[in-house]
């Protein structure tokens, strides 16, 4: 069974520094990786994917992602934080082939609080 | 096309009511799925689609939980006899070769 794991419940940076979000997963093959954030009562936005190729993986408003076999990890990193960044951020893999194909599991969610 | 539209948006209902839920997916989007989120948790999958036929429903989904996609258009969710556990945001996605779009969510309160 796939899952996920974002170890970090909730974090807070100022306005202009980096950020590094956490994401481990497990699942017996190659996975289909997603970052999506989450405003307070809003849907999900997609920020990045990772289907297979480059393991950079960029993504809109200045988002990248690293996808690393070894470590089973995609953590999502932005350079230069902005105050409009602050929402839930969630990390989610998708099963890349089977009778699951297409269904997502999620991780927790990490709360990305921004100070100015 | 705008994207995946649930309808409503926020429902409260009394405990034992039934209450049912719409998704219309983005219309060339052949697989749908519904989730399920409650607070301080990640969307948990329910159930899904392809086109018509509904391929995977996920032990969260109860008895009294029933979902339909007639003629592989837009979904249905209905949740019969609502127990306050069920309160949550219910989020419809609709995909298209690992392409997913979520809609904004239908908050279901139930008192």
């Amino acid at each position: 069974a796939q899952s996920v794991t974002q170890p970090d419940i909730h974090i807070t940076v100022s306005e202009g520094a980096s950020l590094e979000l956490r994401c481990n997963y497990s699942y017996g093959a190659t996975p289909y990786l997603f970052w999506y954030v989450q405003s307070p009562g809003q849907g999900l936005q997609l920020l990045l994917k990772y289907f297979s190729g480059d393991t950079l993986v960029q993504g809109i408003k200045g988002f990248e992602a690293e996808f690393k076999r070894s470590q089973s990890s995609f953590n999502l990193r932005k350079p230069s934080v902005h105050w409009s960044d602050a929402a839930e951020y969630f990390c989610a893999v998708g099963a890349a082939g089977g009778t699951s194909y297409g269904k997502l599991t999620f991780g927790q969610g990490t709360i990305l609080t921004v100070h100015p | 096309d705008t994207g995946v539209s649930q309808d409503p948006r926020h429902k409260i209902t009394k405990r034992g009511q039934n209450v049912t839920f719409r998704c219309d997916p983005i219309s060339e989007h052949n697989r749908l799925y519904w989730y399920r989120q409650t607070l301080g948790q990640g969307p948990e999958f329910l159930t899904y689609f392809q086109n018509e036929a509904q391929l995977e429903k996920s032990r969260l989904l109860s008895d009294r939980f029933s979902a339909e996609r007639p003629k592989g258009s837009f979904s249905t969710l209905e949740i019969q006899r609502t127990e306050q556990g069920d309160s949550a945001m219910y989020l419809c996605a609709s995909s298209l070769k690992g392409t997913y779009t979520f809609g904004s969510g239908t908050r279901l309160t139930v008192v």
